[in-house]
């Protein structure tokens, strides 16, 4: 069984632009949730949908968005990129999201604010 | 407020010798508490969850609600089990909103 897919692996941006970045679950999953990994700050909640709707959402402003598509295939958008953005961006899926079940993480996609 | 604190941020030890990385978690309602690895070069992996109550490549972890504590423990540390820990807390009802720590760095010495 393939495991949770993130493209792109890299990523390098100017402060002001916009970028998306991919996750495909592994097959059968349907709860796709994105984390911001940084130095700082460590590892913080972006946001999890389930069945193409967002379920819940961390503190981060309104410049991250997401959505999830019929196959469970997640986005995240971040607009107008500042330097702070800088992380790793991890996507974790599970089967259905309860509380009880482990996520599966892919590998990140790394983005570079310049 | 919900919170996972993780005190070390480094832990070395000698092969063969104990290993306790330390867990405390802030939570008013019934948690659910995990144990997430990141080796070297690979994807952070559950390593387990305290429901399960397993034990996983030797590794226990027992929650203690009366201390809010959910230490991970091995009585003997192996160089291969040098890696990133990070403990984490689910928290919210029906989603998989997980509250991480800052994470513990285990280096175990031949």
């Amino acid at each position: 069984k393939a495991g949770v897919t993130q493209t792109p692996r890299y990523l390098i941006k100017t402060r002001g632009q916009q970028v998306t970045l991919s996750c495909s679950p592994i097959s059968g999953h349907r709860s796709v949730s994105w984390y911001q990994q940084t130095p700082g700050q460590g590892l913080q909640f972006l946001f999890e949908y389930f069945s193409e709707t967002q379920r819940n959402k961390g503190n981060f402003p309104g410049r991250f968005s997401g959505r999830q598509f019929s196959n469970s295939r997640s986005e995240m958008n971040v607009s107008t990129l500042e330097l702070g953005d800088s992380a790793l961006y991890l996507c974790a899926s599970s089967r259905t999201g309860a509380r009880d079940q482990p996520q599966h993480f892919g590998d990140g996609t790394r983005l570079s604010i310049l | 407020a919900q919170r996972v604190t993780q005190p070390e941020k480094l832990l070395s030890v000698f092969k063969g010798a104990p290993v306790e990385l330390k867990c405390n978690y802030s939570y008013s309602g019934s948690p659910e508490l995990f144990w997430y690895v990141q080796y070297s070069r690979q994807r952070l992996q559950l390593l387990l969850r305290h429901i399960s109550r397993e034990s996983i490549k030797g590794f226990t972890a027992d929650l203690n609600k009366g201390e809010t504590s959910f230490h991970l423990k091995k009585p003997f540390a192996q160089e291969e089990d040098s890696a990133m820990y990070y403990c984490a807390l689910s928290a919210d009802g029906n989603t998989d909103k997980l509250i991480f720590g800052t994470g513990t760095r285990l280096q175990v010495f031949p």
